[in-house]
């Protein structure tokens, strides 16, 4: 049963322009959730992460949103650039189960069009 | 400061047979966890090792096995290997237990025939 949802495997966006990446989580005990972005060939890398006690966290162009109440988050990245183009992949952890024990979505493959 | 290495990059093997993955964490992390991961399922977790301890486990059979080094090396091993093994095994380490921030390898890359 997959806990954290990612229902758009693709999304394409012109560069220059907002590209938003949505996630849903099921379990309520989720306290820490992190993106990840990974290109071709290449382990993932960590891009942004927030607790659950907030409800964004900023690092340059990179915004992630926490909406708790509908277990859902999102990573916003503006100006989106080509070298953007990745799969991204959104994790979750708990506390009671391990915070290095992070549960995964299927990943959105994200294309920024020159 | 040198990523994380894992070792085979790809290997393949066939049905029945055993195999053991290495990963050499970034120098002065001492968590190693194991993720698998298939085109239908995504990224998996298998388990976490930490002062040659295992300290998490992930839903899988008891095929699945690792081991951590004093060094903090850490192998995997999958035994009496089936076709739905065939998956990129990544490797990750953090600097500790409970910091949520794992820095992957690239992975190994195993298909059973």
């Amino acid at each position: 049963d997959q806990q954290v949802k990612q229902n758009s495997p693709s999304l394409s966006v012109q560069e220059g322009r907002i590209s938003i990446l949505n996630c849903d989580y099921t379990n309520s005990m989720f306290d820490y959730f992190l993106w990840y972005k990974k290109y071709p060939a290449e382990g993932p890398t960590f891009l942004i992460s927030i607790s659950s006690i907030k409800d964004k966290n900023e690092d340059g162009r990179f915004t992630v949103f926490l909406n708790k109440s509908a277990k859902h988050l999102s990573l916003h990245i503006v100006p989106s650039q080509p070298g953007d183009s990745a799969v991204y992949f959104c994790a979750a952890s708990a506390d009671q189960t391990g915070a290095n024990n992070l549960f995964f979505g299927t990943g959105t493959r994200l294309t920024v069009i020159p | 400061k040198a990523g994380v290495t894992q070792t085979p990059r790809y290997l393949i093997k066939t049905r029945g047979q055993q195999v053991t993955l290495s990963c050499s964490p970034i120098s002065g992390h001492r968590s190693v966890s194991w993720y698998q991961q298939t085109p239908g399922q995504g990224l998996q977790f298998l388990f976490e090792y930490f002062s040659e301890t295992q300290r998490n486990k992930g839903n899988f059979p008891g095929r699945f096995s690792g081991r951590q080094f004093s060094n903090s090396r850490s192998e995997m091993n999958v035994s009496t290997l089936e076709l739905g093994d065939s998956a990129l095994y990544l490797c990750a380490s953090s600097l500790g237990l409970y910091t949520g921030e794992l820095f992957f390898g690239e992975g190994s890359r195993l298909t059973v025939l």
